[in-house]
This record gives C-alpha cells, sequence and structure tokens, in this order.
C-alpha cells in the first residue's frame, strides 16, 4: 500500500467540525482512500472510504482533491465520543487485499 | 446485533507460558483476521480465515504462534512458550466474506501481558 502523511495530534472544539487532513500523494489510479478511528481500549471501526468523488455518510465526509493526492475527513459536529486516534490508509480492494495495516494516525482530542 | 468478541479483555502471564486467545466473530461471517498492535505500534496482520480455504499464515512472526478456527466459526490464537516482545493487544476481525471490499469489524482485543 502506498503511504500516508497525518498530523501527530490535534484538537477541536465540541460541537465544531473537525477537519482531519491526510497526504497520499503516491496513491495508485486502483487505491481506495480509507479512513479508520480507534476509541481507547477499543478495536479500529471504520469510518467512510472513496476513490475519487467526495462522499458522506451518518459518521463523516470525505474530501478528496481532484489530484487525488490528499484528503479531508469531515466529523461535522465533534462530539466528547468523537475523540479517539483517527487513520487514514490507501489500499486496494481486490480478493487478495484484505491485510490492513495502519500506521501511527491522528491523536484527535474533542474538548468541552 | 452481536459485535466481535474476544476473551479474555487482559491477560498476564509469566514468561514461558503458553496462552490461549478467543474470538468469537459476527453471526453468519465467513472471514476472520487475527492481529496485533505493540504499544505505539501500527497493526501487523497475523493470520486469516476464509471459509474451508486454507488459511493466510504468512503473518505469525514465529511457529510458536498458531491458530485454529472450529467449524467455521470461533477462533482461538495459540502463543506456545511466551515472550516479553509479545506483549501487545491481540485484535480478532470478522467480515461477511473473503477479499478486500468487504469491511472487517474488530473485536475489542484482548491485552496481553507477559511478564
Amino acid at each position: 500500500d502506498a503511504k500516508t502523511t497525518q498530523p501527530t495530534s490535534m484538537d477541536c472544539a465540541e460541537g465544531r467540525a473537525a477537519n482531519l487532513p491526510c497526504n497520499h500523494s503516491t496513491i495508485s489510479g486502483n487505491e481506495y482512500v480509507y479512513w479508520y478511528r480507534q476509541i481507547h481500549s477499543q478495536g479500529p471501526q471504520y469510518i467512510i472510504h472513496g476513490l475519487k468523488n467526495n462522499e458522506t455518510n451518518e459518521m463523516a465526509s470525505l474530501i478528496i482533491t481532484e489530484d487525488r493526492k490528499s484528503s479531508t475527513l469531515i466529523l461535522p459536529h465533534a462530539t466528547l465520543r468523537d475523540t479517539a486516534v483517527y487513520y487514514c490508509i490507501v489500499r486496494r480492494t481486490g480478493s487478495n487485499d484484505y491485510k490492513l495495516s495502519f500506521g501511527a494516525g491522528t491523536t484527535v482530542t474533542v474538548r468541552a | 446485533g452481536a459485535g466481535v468478541s474476544q476473551s479474555p479483555s487482559n491477560k498476564v502471564t509469566e514468561k514461558g507460558k503458553d496462552v490461549e486467545l478467543r474470538c468469537d466473530p459476527i453471526s453468519g461471517h465467513t472471514a476472520l483476521y487475527w492481529y496485533r498492535q505493540s504499544l505505539g505500534q501500527g497493526l501487523e496482520f497475523l493470520i486469516y480465515f476464509q471459509g474451508n480455504s486454507a488459511p493466510d499464515k504468512s503473518g505469525l512472526p514465529s511457529d510458536r504462534f498458531s491458530a485454529e478456527r472450529t467449524g467455521g466459526s470461533v477462533s482461538t490464537l495459540t502463543i506456545q512458550r511466551t515472550q516479553q516482545e509479545d506483549s501487545a493487544v491481540y485484535l480478532c476481525a470478522s467480515s461477511a466474506t473473503g477479499g478486500g471490499s468487504y469491511e472487517q469489524y474488530f473485536g475489542p482485543g484482548t491485552r496481553l501481558t507477559v511478564t
């Protein structure tokens, strides 16, 4: 998988939007951008993924630049329960592409 | 519905002892994965089971590690003659079927401490 670069940490205010950046300048044409998060003492949780188009679900929105070299995960109204480590990865989704691998991620702290 | 469950949640063992970690996947999920996460490290793939196919054991770090999945459901990860470097959180995940396009749902993990 291509590598990603994320800030080590960020703080955000409860109730405000949290914008988490990710750089993936070496992404290949058949690789998707995936976001996961891991709340303390829990297993990782899938958030959202996309290929080229922006995506939205009940948890978040994903904005991918036109050149696909970077993306932003948006938590529209951050709550204290959104405090977690957020991982951005790029990966293929073929039948043999089942091994997930995370880096250090971004530690997000939502403050009241 | 019920998610992936793992037991025990915490395990402290002495160096040289064997340990067994259990994973109950989501009912009906045919694919099951074991990973581990060491302090300050990322996620490390260990082993993958899909239906009746031969498991992918390529991530097991040594022959002290083994896993089995009985009846296509519950899985047990066994570590023999534990070493201090085996201390980590062991995570189990399952997905509806195998391959890279199906979401993996993770359990809460078992925190293993080898003293």
